[in-house]
Parts: C-alpha cells; sequence; structure tokens
C-alpha cells in the first residue's frame, strides 16, 4: 500500500486535457519535491517532470506538472494515441526515508 | 548519450541472493546517484535503494534487511545484491541514474533525497519460483 494516492485509472478522448492527481502528506509531496513518470509496457520509464514542474529535455511541452500543499497533478493536453500508458508520481518521504512511488495511473485515449 | 544495462542470473531458487550489476556508459560512475528500482509482475514501481555520489546508501525499508547496492568505479558498474530471496521477489529490475542537478538536497535527517531519475536500464525480468 503506498503512501501516495492516484486514480487507478483515467480516459479522454484525443486531443482533450487530462489530468491525473497524486495525494500525500506533509513527510513526502508537503516537504519534498515530486517527480512524475510514463511507463509503457515492455519499456523502461521515462522521467517527464522533476521538482513538481520542471521538464526534462526532450519531453514535451504538453506534459505540465503542479503541487500544492500535500497534492501534486500531472497534465497532459493535447492527448494523443501514444499518450496511453501507466503513469507514476513519486517524492521522498523524510518519515520512511525512502523514495516512493504512487500505484500508477493508467491513461486510455478513447 | 547515456545508457544503462542490467546484467546477472535470471533465474533463482527461494534462499538464493540475487545480484544483479548495471553497467554505465556515457556518464561518470563517481559524480553520480544511482538506484534500483523494480516491477512485480501486473503491480507498481518499488524503489529498491540507491548509492548516492558521496557513497551514502539507502534502502526501502521493506528490504533493508536484505540489500546491498555498491559500486565499482573501475568496471563502471554499480551491483545490486539481494539475500534470501523468495518468490515474491520476482519482478522486471531497471537500474536508474538520479538525474543531476545544481546542487544535491538533502531531508532533515541529512539523508540523499533523489531528484528523479532520467536515465534507465532497459530491465531485466529475475524469476523466483514458488
Amino acid at each position: 500500500q503506498s503512501v501516495l494516492t492516484q486514480p487507478p485509472s483515467v480516459s479522454e478522448a484525443p486531443r482533450q486535457r487530462v489530468t491525473i492527481s497524486c495525494s500525500g502528506s506533509n513527510s513526502n509531496i508537503g516537504n519534498n519535491a515530486v517527480s512524475w513518470y510514463q511507463h509503457l509496457p515492455g519499456k523502461a520509464p521515462k522521467l517527464l517532470i522533476y521538482y513538481d514542474d520542471l521538464r526534462p529535455s526532450g519531453i514535451s511541452d504538453r506534459f505540465s506538472g503542479s503541487k500544492s500543499g500535500t497534492s501534486a497533478s500531472l497534465a497532459i493536453s493535447g492527448l494523443q494515441s501514444e499518450d496511453e500508458a501507466d503513469y507514476y508520481c513519486a517524492a521522498w518521504d523524510d518519515r520512511l526515508i525512502a523514495y516512493v512511488f504512487g500505484p500508477g495511473t493508467k491513461v486510455t485515449v478513447l | 548519450q547515456v545508457q544503462l544495462q542490467e546484467s546477472g542470473p535470471r533465474l533463482l531458487r527461494p534462499s538464493e541472493t540475487l545480484s544483479l550489476r548495471c553497467t554505465v556508459s556515457g556518464a561518470s560512475i563517481r559524480s553520480n546517484s544511482w538506484s534500483w528500482i523494480r516491477q512485480p509482475p501486473g503491480k507498481g514501481l518499488e524503489w529498491i535503494g540507491y548509492i548516492s555520489n558521496r557513497g551514502a546508501t539507502n534502502f526501502n525499508p521493506s528490504l533493508k534487511s536484505r540489500v546491498t547496492i555498491s559500486v565499482d568505479s573501475s568496471r563502471r558498474q554499480f551491483s545490486l545484491r539481494l539475500t534470501s530471496v523468495i518468490a515474491a521477489d520476482t519482478a522486471v529490475y531497471y537500474c536508474a541514474r538520479d538525474m543531476p542537478t545544481r546542487s544535491d538536497y538533502f531531508d532533515p535527517s541529512g539523508n540523499f533525497v533523489p531528484s528523479g531519475f532520467d536515465y534507465w536500464g532497459q530491465g531485466t525480468l529475475v524469476t523466483v519460483p514458488p
């Protein structure tokens, strides 16, 4: 059972916008930076967002991250079929002394 | 171009020791921090542990008593050792680099805090039959 909470799945039509939430506590999201990963089956996870809202070089600006208090969000705009994947939030937890992943959210493009 | 490649035995018996190596190219193994992450079949990602660029280690509390992570700079490798494996240790194991940032961040207890994993190995499935 993860200390971070994500919805199991979200779905939206192509070209629309979808938002994935990640809820935690003061010991993780509230006090540490959040990262987001995209994971396609059979592939290595890809870092989409770090330090709450920064994109690594080469990541499309269709992906954006935000954080408020103990919750964070990943938004995907202009949804494309290639965005169908599992998305994980993650953060350091000061109390557990561990890097924790959320349970993952499956994004389906209708 | 940074590349990571996992290697090691893929089939173990219960109670044996899992030993994986990650060979790094395109990046300094000494000046970066490295982690191991795994994904059991049908489940989510689980962080196993890291070794920081200062040689500090931290491990998932659920695995701490069985895990060791070390670096062999001469071979450009870092390694994972997990003792007394059980069927629940069956997973795809990934090695990954912590994204270098302008300055390292530490939690209030002085533990290195990863910023995010920007390069990953392709993953290797390790199976432990029941």
